[in-house]
């Protein structure tokens, strides 16, 4: 069974209007993570959660935000998609204290 | 900020054969970890090492932790059509913010 799981698998929005990608988890870690992985490209951290503690990574665009209103659901909100933000998004949980980050299925951002 | 060395960046070998692949970087690492991503799929943890010098395996994976804390290789031995896809190395830094530091990724191509 699925333990983190994003929806959807597949998005397709329109340049400029704003899109909202989900990810919730069974494993109630304490540690959640997004992730922007382009082509041929490692894993690249936009921000995570320690409980309701946001921690944004210095270089993420301020078009990227996230919401996390409890502790099986985080949210990443695209404020306003350009082509460049065609990606897949990964989400990922961790227990605090150990190393070992679980990866959802990622959710496909298309952007037309 | 700290960076991993991921090498090779691809690699093409017959069925069968066995697979070495490597990171390292300048810095201290704490954990190393190594994942499996298939194509369009999120990454899936194969292996996780805590100690310097630490040899783990799973299965036809073998994965150790260098004793200069500096490096980890990944075997994986007779290689099998599902090993195909891209391996990834990632480590957790000294500096003790959980967050994960990706290397590049090896794409492994398996001819039947």
């Amino acid at each position: 069974d699925a333990m983190v799981i994003q929806n959807p698998r597949y998005q397709v929005t329109q340049f400029g209007k704003p899109v909202t990608l989900s990810c919730s988890q069974t494993l109630n870690h304490n540690v959640m993570y997004w992730y922007q992985q382009k082509s041929s490209q490692a894993p690249k951290l936009l921000f995570h959660y320690y409980d309701k503690d946001f921690n944004n990574e210095a270089d993420t665009p301020d078009n990227f935000q996230s919401r996390r209103p409890n502790t099986s659901f985080c949210f990443l909100d695209i404020r306003s998609p350009g082509l460049g933000d065609a990606a897949m998004y990964l989400c990922a949980t961790s227990l605090e204290g150990h190393t070992e980050a679980f990866f959802g299925q990622g959710t496909r951002l298309t952007v037309v | 900020g700290q960076q991993l060395n991921q090498s090779p960046q691809s690699m093409f070998i017959q069925e069968g054969e066995d697979v070495s692949m490597n990171c390292t970087s300048s810095s201290i690492f704490n954990t190393w970890l190594w994942y499996k991503q298939d194509p369009g799929e999120g990454p899936v943890l194969l292996i996780a090492l805590y100690k310097a010098g630490e040899l783990t395996s799973n299965g036809r994976l073998t994965a150790q932790f260098g004793i200069t804390r500096k490096d980890s290789f990944l075997n994986i031995s007779a290689s099998i059509p599902s090993d195909v896809g891209i391996y990834f190395c990632a480590g957790q830094g000294i500096q003790g913010a959980q967050k994960l530091v990706f290397g590049q990724g090896t794409r492994l191509t398996i001819n039947p």
